[in-house]
């Protein structure tokens, strides 16, 4: 069954550095998202992408984050200078002409 | 008023028990809805999505009543591997479009023997 695949599972950083987030959504799937989830809260959206560009973005998703999809595989999430409070669960979805979404494991980021 | 509520719970209940989880959203042109389930610090998975007509996937119902913005899902004869958070998703797009999903805090259940 095809699935949804994100690297790393757990990325450790300082305050202020750049991290990137890859995935690679199911193969034959036109739409892609990011969402995360704080320890204990529920998931929120950050950004939907269809056709090389951005379609909707949360109040979350400032100027300090970004997404690419460098080649016809990867979706990539960038936060250019991390904070205490982006530390989550960041989860990639994928969807194809349908509407149900189907999300990777996961990449459980950590600001110190 | 939140966009997605639920009773966090927990629930527990015995195996072989029935259980409902209810769920209401705020927002009258939501399109799609859909339950997943999470277990602990795992993705969301997609359980079912939900129809108008209702719908019935082996132990699990699903109902949706528009005219009250209210979701259910009810499982049949409860299996210790059920417990797991469960999350009630609405989405205001239908298909073909890249569309946020709208989560609600979830409904922790928990099976016991």
């Amino acid at each position: 069954e095809p699935e949804v695949t994100q690297t790393p599972s757990h990325q450790v950083t300082q305050m202020g550095q750049e991290v990137i987030l890859r995935c690679v959504p199911i193969s034959n799937h036109l739409y892609f998202y990011w969402y995360r989830q704080i320890l204990g809260q529920k998931v929120e959206f950050l950004v939907s992408f269809y056709n090389n560009e951005i379609s909707e973005k949360s109040e979350i998703f400032d100027d300090q984050f970004s997404v690419e999809r460098p080649d016809g595989s990867n979706f990539t999430l960038k936060i250019r200078s991390t904070k205490l409070e982006d530390s989550a669960m960041y989860f990639c979805a994928s969807s194809d002409v349908g509407y149900e979404q189907f999300f990777g494991p996961g990449t459980r980021l950590t600001v110190l | 008023r939140k966009e997605v509520e639920q009773d966090p719970g927990p629930f527990n209940v015995p195996e072989g028990a029935t259980v409902a989880f209810n769920c209401t959203y705020s927002n009258s042109a939501s399109q799609s809805f859909f339950w997943y389930r999470q277990d602990c610090r795992k993705e969301p998975k997609l359980l079912m999505s939900v129809y108008s007509s209702g719908n019935e996937d082996g132990r699990f119902t699903a109902q949706l009543n528009r005219a009250s913005q209210y979701i259910s899902l009810l499982i049949r004869d409860s299996k210790l591997s059920d417990s797991a958070t469960y999350l009630c998703v609405v989405n205001l797009a239908s298909t073909g479009t890249a569309s946020k999903l709208t989560f609600g805090t979830g409904t922790r259940l928990q099976v016991t023997l």
